[in-house]
């Protein structure tokens, strides 16, 4: 079965670098997505993509953040300089269309940022 | 706004007993998707099951089965006969279709699910 996949799975990174997170979503999918689950905590959507574009994000995608679709196959998040309250699973996931019952949203299997 | 509540921090049983995890949500769309993810240590996310908000119809699927009431917007998840590798983090999560038409889920803040051996 087609999955997504997430590079790399662990990431550490200095306080203050940028770090870009590396997805490989379902090839004939169309709609993505980053999640964010901090340490223990509950799984929080940042933002969805379709078409080129942001189509949703939650207040805690601000302006440090940013997402692109740079190739057709990839759909990067980039933290520009990142914080310590950045450390977190990031969960790219994509789905074929906006209806989630025929087309459930596919996570990947995470990346653990660890910023210190 | 949408909320799930998992009233259930942690839980912990003796193997082969039975459990439940409560969920219980709160929405104003009349459209809507719940679900139910498990995340063992290693950290992703198991994709568990699905239902929409028409389908009240119970669920069992070996020894996971779902007990979903509009009535009192809960969507209870039961292991019986529990295994030691069934001891994760159990989320569960809604889903509507937003203004900007895609998929948005709300996760509850997780059950932690320990089985004894």
């Amino acid at each position: 079965e087609p999955e997504v996949t997430q590079t790399p799975s662990h990431q550490v990174t200095q306080m203050g670098q940028e770090v870009i997170l590396r997805c490989v979503p379902i090839s004939n999918h169309l709609y993505f997505y980053w999640y964010r689950q901090i340490l223990g905590q509950k799984v929080e959507f940042l933002v969805s993509f379709y078409n080129n574009e942001i189509s949703e994000k939650s207040e805690i995608f601000d302006d440090q953040f940013s997402v692109e679709r740079p190739d057709g196959s990839n759909f990067t998040l980039k933290i520009r300089s990142t914080k310590l309250e950045d450390s977190a699973m990031y969960f790219c996931a994509s789905s074929e269309s906006w209806e989630p019952y025929n087309s459930p949203l596919h996570f990947g299997n995470g990346t653990r940022l660890t910023v210190t | 706004a949408q909320k799930v509540t998992q009233a259930q921090t942690e839980i912990s049983v003796v193997e082969k007993e039975d459990v439940t995890l409560d969920c219980v949500y709160e929405t104003r769309d009349t459209t809507y998707y719940l679900f139910w993810y498990k995340q063992p240590p290693s950290g992703e996310l198991v994709f568990l099951i699905r239902r929409n908000s028409f389908d009240e119809q119970n669920e069992i699927s070996g020894r996971y089965s779902w007990n979903f009431q509009k009535s009192t917007s809960s969507f209870n998840f039961t292991i019986t006969a529990s295994q030691v590798v069934d001891s994760a983090v159990y989320f569960c999560a809604l889903s509507i279709i937003s203004n900007f038409g895609n998929e948005k889920l709300t996760f509850g803040t997780g059950t932690r699910l320990t089985i004894i051996p």
